[in-house]
């Protein structure tokens, strides 16, 4: 199975709602990272949260890191059609060979 | 600043056929990182390059290989094509390795269909 994984694996919205994605990881942690996929597009990344951070913010972006229950969330703010995309987690191990390992995403629709 | 560049963007082969992917990463971005995007196992690391050194392998079959040269550009290469190598192979570059905490900066990726 994979590092981590989100939930829930799609979210319908309406303009103006919040949206939050979860994240749950197994292994020991660096950092995670917060990337946006538009349609048959690469990812863009969005936001890094360090293993020793709580919470951080990016303009609408609230990212939160729970390392005791490795657990990530990603809240976004009064969203907009154009955040319509998938979402995807990813960690970064704290030992040995690291790559950064994505989880199987969340498809964010959301409707004007 | 340009951008992360993968060409082709789109491909078909043959099966039993080989392919290769190129990826021009952004600027004074040493490290560059392979992956591969399917509907069934989502994203999937290949290989990490950095200063033209293999730093990272995933789990992948011998058929998979990669090579970075001097001015970190990178190719990535598959031979003997399998229906199941169909993806969308999405290159990635940062200005270090992968082992600190940078984030990717991606490419549009190389929409491979084997037929």
């Amino acid at each position: 199975s994979q590092q981590g994984e989100e939930d829930p694996q799609a979210l319908s919205i309406q303009e103006g709602e919040n949206a939050t994605m979860n994240c749950s990881y197994k292994t020991s942690i660096n950092n995670l990272q917060w990337y946006r996929q538009n349609s048959g597009r690469g990812l863009v990344h969005l936001i890094l949260i360090r293993s020793n951070e709580r919470e951080k913010h990016s303009g609408r972006l609230r990212v939160t890191l729970d390392t005791s229950k490795k657990s990530s969330s990603l809240l976004i703010t009064a969203s907009r059609a154009a955040d319509t995309a998938s979402y995807f987690c990813a960690t970064a191990k704290d030992t040995g060979r690291r790559a950064l390992t994505f989880g199987s995403g969340t498809r964010l629709q959301v409707q004007p | 600043k340009a951008g992360v560049t993968q060409t082709p963007r789109y491909l078909i082969k043959t099966r039993g056929q080989q392919v290769t992917l190129s990826c021009s990463p952004i600027s004074g971005h040493r490290s560059v990182s392979w992956y591969q995007q399917t509907p069934g196992q989502g994203l999937q690391f290949l290989f990490e390059y950095f200063s033209e050194t293999q730093r990272n392998k995933g789990n992948f079959p011998g058929r998979f290989s990669g090579r970075q040269f001097s001015n970190s550009r990178s190719e990535m290469n598959v031979s003997t094509l399998e229906l199941g190598d169909s993806a969308l192979y999405l290159c990635a570059s940062s200005p270090r390795t992968v082992s600190l905490d940078s984030p990717l900066h991606f490419g549009n990726g190389t929409r491979l269909t084997v037929t």
